[in-house]
């Protein structure tokens, strides 16, 4: 079976503190992508990365960067120097290689709050 | 910038009756797919399309529930008869592809039946 553990609920920090959001997935797979996206309280889910299995290489973009640990299973998002702007609700999602369906398996999501 | 397109964005009901839901991909992405997202949790799936045909829709409960994409464009998504549990978000998403593809959702819509 597939899933994806989003164990933190809500986080709450204070502008320019660092978070990291942590993202555990399940799946019997050897490929796969994984995904994180951003929920703001307007609603549409917003595309931040995608990742092959097959890349455990460290991603960053700008204040942004992800860690991809296959040992772990974990890929886990870390913002740097937070923002107002940042508080939304953040999803990390698994896609699995079997079939041809190209289903999202979503997390339950995190819920972060940048206060300033 | 391309963009999902869906409609309604809000829509009340009252229980027992029909409500439909509209959806325009982005253009030139075969892949289409319905989403629904109860609140506090993550986006479930209810169907898939690839051009006019379902790929999957296991999840989609079919005694209420129909959803068609007729030219492989534009999809909607309909209820009837709602129910109060059918409360929740309705995404939209498109893909280029298939498997594995980034899915660029829409805005959604909020569903409340009363």
């Amino acid at each position: 079976a597939q899933k994806v553990t989003q164990a933190q609920t809500e986080i709450s920090v204070v502008e320019k503190e660092d978070v990291t959001l942590d993202c555990v997935y399940e799946t019997r797979d050897t490929t796969y992508y994984l995904f994180w996206y951003k929920q703001p309280p307007s609603g549409e889910l917003v595309f931040l990365i995608r990742r092959n299995s097959f890349d455990e290489q460290n991603e960053i973009s700008g204040r942004y960067s992800w860690n991809f640990q296959k040992s772990t299973s974990s890929f886990n998002f870390t913002i740097t120097a937070s923002q107002v702007v940042d508080s939304a609700v953040y999803f990390c999602a698994l896609t699995p290689r079997s079939g041809n369906t190209g289903k999202l398996i979503f997390g339950q999501g995190t819920t972060l709050q940048v206060k300033p | 910038e391309a963009e999902v397109a869906q409609s309604p964005r809000y829509k009340i009901t009252e229980k027992s009756q029909a409500v439909a839901f509209w959806c325009d991909p982005i253009s030139g992405h075969a892949t289409l797919y319905w989403y629904r997202q109860i609140l506090g949790q993550g986006p479930e799936l209810l169907v898939q399309f690839q051009d006019e045909s379902v790929v999957d829709d296991s999840q989609l409960p079919k005694d209420r529930f129909s959803a068609e994409r007729l030219k492989g464009v534009d999809s909607t998504l309909k209820i009837q008869p709602a129910e109060l549990g059918d409360s929740a978000m309705y995404l939209c998403a498109s893909s280029l592809g298939t498997v594995q593809e980034t899915q660029y959702f829409g805005p959604g819509t909020r569903l409340l039946v009363l």
